[in-house]
């Protein structure tokens, strides 16, 4: 099962939006409803942002949001701010039931 | 609050064995899957496998990269999940995470809470 495909990095200045891409293929993301992202900071444990495409834990920031199109999943960060660096992993469950992450995008809030 | 903690890690050489834990509480560890993930050194995230919870067979799901040489089970009623590794091989070096899934019943298939990761590393 290959990576999901992420941007390696994004940047913005604070106060504006980004979108961070996850392309995979009609045997993950565009199978199932079952995408989620992760925000990591350096020597932490990852933290869920998303779930099933859309849906944010409580907790979560209404500033992080997802969506989905075909085999493509997005997670737009707005109003970006400074804690928001970090690196973030798009996640898949696939019809070989297994779970497939994305290689992972480094945010720099500029 | 609730806690799940990684334990085991260390140095081993190539082929031999090693088994993780992953203490948890203050949660019903028994309602919930399990799932272990890995990070090796500079990557991304990987899945490693996943424990169902015992209304679901307790049945275990891995990923190819690990199958046949990794075991995980859990005791339900030390709320202890394991993750055995044998046959090892350099490229199985990494930060390995438990984590619980984010609901008891299917779908399952994402993760809310995590541990702060055991450090394994292969190498002779």
């Amino acid at each position: 099962q290959s990576a999901l495909t992420q941007p390696a990095s994004v940047s913005g200045s604070p106060g504006q939006s980004i979108t961070i891409s996850c392309t995979g293929t009609t045997n993950d993301v565009g199978a199932y409803n079952y995408v989620s992202w992760y925000q990591q900071h350096p020597g932490k444990a990852p933290r869920l942002l998303i779930y099933d495409v859309t849906i944010r834990p409580s907790g979560v920031s209404p500033r992080f949001s997802g969506s989905k199109s075909g085999n493509t999943a997005s997670l737009t960060i707005s109003g970006l701010q400074p804690e928001d660096e970090g690196d973030y992993y798009c996640c898949s469950y696939t019809t070989s039931s297994t779970l497939v992450f994305g290689g992972g995008t480094e945010l720099t809030v500029l | 609050e609730v806690l799940l903690v990684e334990s085991g890690g260390g140095l081993v050489q190539p082929g031999r064995s090693l088994r993780l834990s992953c203490t948890t509480s203050a949660f019903s560890f028994g309602d919930y899957p399990l799932s272990w993930f890995r990070q090796a050194p500079g990557q991304g995230l990987q899945w490693v496998g996943l424990i169902r919870n015992k209304d679901y067979g307790a049945i275990t799901q891995y990923a190819a990269s690990v199958k046949g040489r990794f075991i995980i089970s859990r005791d339900d009623s030390k709320s202890v999940a394991y993750l055995q590794m044998n046959s090892l091989k350099t490229e199985d070096t990494a930060v390995y995470y438990c984590s619980r899934a984010g609901q008891q019943f299917p779908p399952f298939w994402y993760f809310d809470m995590w541990g702060r990761g055991t450090l394994v590393t292969v190498s002779s």
